[in-house]
């Protein structure tokens, strides 16, 4: 079946602008995971969510970053005011359930380069 | 801070080798630990999970976990080429409502 699915995979954009990242996670799948990963770090936590519950919004890194998730499907994850620092791989994944032994499906990922 | 290390690397083995790569981590609490392999430009993908201690084995990848001494290791027999990649560990803990904490990844590399 169809994999976790990110756009765009590239985007080049300008320090100041507002950029906005997609995903579409396996269907059936409740859980949704934002992930980021700079060049030769590990992935670093940014945001999750469960069904309708409210998200786990403890890794975003600053109030520039927001995401959402529409019918318990799409997420967007928005960036406003895009500083250099914010240039990575964000990478999505979701997972069939929740609790201990969940292992993640990870998107393609989307290259963020800020110039 | 729930922290999960690991040797950067890169960790270099002859072909027909084992590989071994190693990942502890700081919370006692944690209960669920996976592995995965990234290779260069691509994504995570899960190879490995464990639950409980001791040895767990698929096919030619073992996942060694030991909670006692908070540290979980995987071995790769007869290393291939193809297995050269960055390998993650991701720790999960009850405390953290499960949400994967994952190392910095270390490198292997296996020389024909």
């Amino acid at each position: 079946g169809a994999g976790v699915s990110q756009s765009p995979s590239n985007k080049v954009t300008e320090k100041g602008k507002d950029v906005e990242l997609r995903c579409d996670p396996i269907s059936g799948h409740t859980a949704l995971y934002w992930y980021r990963q700079s060049l030769g770090q590990g992935l670093e936590f940014l945001i999750y969510f469960q069904g309708n519950s409210a998200p786990d919004k403890s890794g975003l890194p600053s109030d520039r970053f927001s995401a959402e998730r529409t019918g318990g499907s799409v997420s967007t994850l928005t960036i406003q005011r895009t500083q250099q620092e914010d240039s990575a791989v964000y990478l999505c994944a979701s997972s069939a359930r929740t609790g201990k032994n969940s292992p993640l499906h990870f998107g393609n990922g989307t290259r963020l380069t800020v110039t | 801070q729930k922290e999960v290390e690991q040797n950067s690397g890169p960790l270099s083995v002859p072909e027909g080798a084992i590989a071994s790569l190693n990942c502890t981590y700081s919370d006692r609490g944690s209960q669920s630990f996976f592995w995965y392999r990234q290779y260069s430009g691509k994504s995570p993908e899960l190879i490995m999970s464990i639950y409980s201690n001791g040895d767990k084995e698929d096919g030619r990848f073992t996942a060694q976990l030991n909670k006692a001494s908070q540290y979980v290791s995987l071995l790769i027999r007869d290393s291939q080429p193809s297995d050269s990649a960055t390998y993650l560990c991701a720790v999960t803990t009850p405390g953290g409502s499960y949400i994967p904490t994952f190392g910095r990844g270390t490198s292997l590399i296996v020389h024909p």
